[in-house]
Formats: C-alpha cells, structure tokens, sequence
C-alpha cells in the first residue's frame, strides 16, 4: 500500500482565498483524522470520520473550515475565506476499524503557507 | 476535556539513556500511545500502552500507570538518529489527541 496520500505537499495562497486540501486514506481504514500542527498550539485534532461520516467536529476552529469524505477512498478540508493564521502543516491519517487496532498512519502533510 | 504534560526538550548523549514523562488529564481514557516525528517528516507510531506496566520494543519501552495517570518513554542506547520530537498521545477509544510534544537533541 502507499500509505496516506496527501495533496498539494505545499500551498501558498493570498488572505481571501480559498484553499483546498486533499486526503486518500489507506485502502481498507474505517478511519480518517485530519490534525493540524503549529508551533505554539502542537498537534491539534480538528476532525474524524468513521465510515465516510463525521463524527467529532469539535476541533474545527471556525465555520471557515469545513470537511467532507464523499467516498472510502477520499476527503477533503477547506477553509474558505484563508487567513494567515491558519498557516501550519495540515496532517491527514488513517486507522483500521478492527478491535484492538490503535495505530494511526499519517500522511506526509501540506504546509500551507497564507499571505 | 483533555491536557497532556511533556518537557518541551531533552539533550542526551549518543549511546545514553532517556527517559520522556508524559501526564495526562481525561474523561476517557483506553491507553496511551507515543509518536515519533522527525524535522519536516508525519508522526510515526511507536508504542501503545493500555494496561498498567512496562512494553518494550527494541532499543523503546513504554511505561503506563493509570492509577497515577502517567507514562513515559524510555529510549536506551541513543543513536544521532533519535534526534526527533516525541509525542505522548491519550487515546479516548475513537480518536487521539496529542500533547505538545518533546525536542530530543542527540549528542555525540
């Protein structure tokens, strides 16, 4: 398997704009978790999916970000209007759904960057 | 809600041993997992604890007490390439959530 996909690796955009982050997760997971990280705040949970449905939203820092996963193979996190505050790295992963099964695997990260 | 507690940076010697403390405060509690991530790459999973004691996996061990809501990593026989941030993470039987992490600097 490749792992967790994520794309763009980099995004660069002006305030205003509005940006949009792409996830496949691991063929077969029943789980997708999207975590952001910064220096000052770590790694937070923003939101996760079980079975394609959100499930906790609490993470979400403001109604410009919202998220979707449309099918098994595919989510997407948009924020919408960008501020420079939501500069950071934006991690996807992905978890089975079997009992006694805790690893998450993370995808390699956007770093989105907001002018 | 949930806190999590870790020092912010170690410095250990290659060849040495480390010991990373992580505590933890939550309403839900199922096991405590540790993350690797080196400079510019994703976390990476390295251990789960559930019950009380110590796990070990190679040059890693994980210790967990419940009852004093505590954990820490312990990495033996440090290489240059432990230099890295190391993550204590408390997993509410869903999700994981984070704490802020610790700065290993290996040195020779």
């Amino acid at each position: 398997d490749a792992g967790v996909i994520q794309s763009p690796r980099h995004e660069v955009t002006e305030m205003g704009q509005e940006v949009t982050l792409r996830c496949k997760p691991i063929s077969g997971h029943d789980y997708l978790f999207w975590y952001r990280q910064t220096m000052m705040r770590g790694l937070e949970l923003l939101i996760y999916f079980n079975n394609n449905v959100p499930i906790d939203d609490s993470g979400m820092p403001e109604d410009r970000f919202s998220a979707k996963m449309p099918n098994a193979s595919f989510s997407t996190l948009k924020i919408q209007p960008s501020e420079p505050r939501d500069s950071a790295v934006y991690f996807c992963a992905s978890r089975g759904g079997e009992q006694d099964t805790y690893e998450q695997y993370f995808g390699p990260g956007t770093r989105l960057t907001v002018t | 809600g949930q806190s999590l507690e870790q020092p912010s940076e170690v410095t250990a010697v290659e060849g040495a041993i480390v010991q990373i403390n992580c505590t933890y405060q939550t309403s839900g509690f199922y096991g405590l997992s540790w993350y690797q991530q080196h400079d510019g790459g994703a976390p990476t999973f390295l251990s789960y604890n559930a019950l009380d004691g110590l796990e070990e996996t190679g040059r890693f061990s994980s210790f967990l007490s419940r009852s004093d809501s505590y954990g820490y990593l312990l990495l033996q026989e440090l290489q240059m390439k432990d230099s890295a941030s190391y993550f204590c993470a408390v997993f509410s039987g869903y999700a994981l959530n984070f704490g802020k992490g610790t700065s290993l600097l290996v040195t020779p």
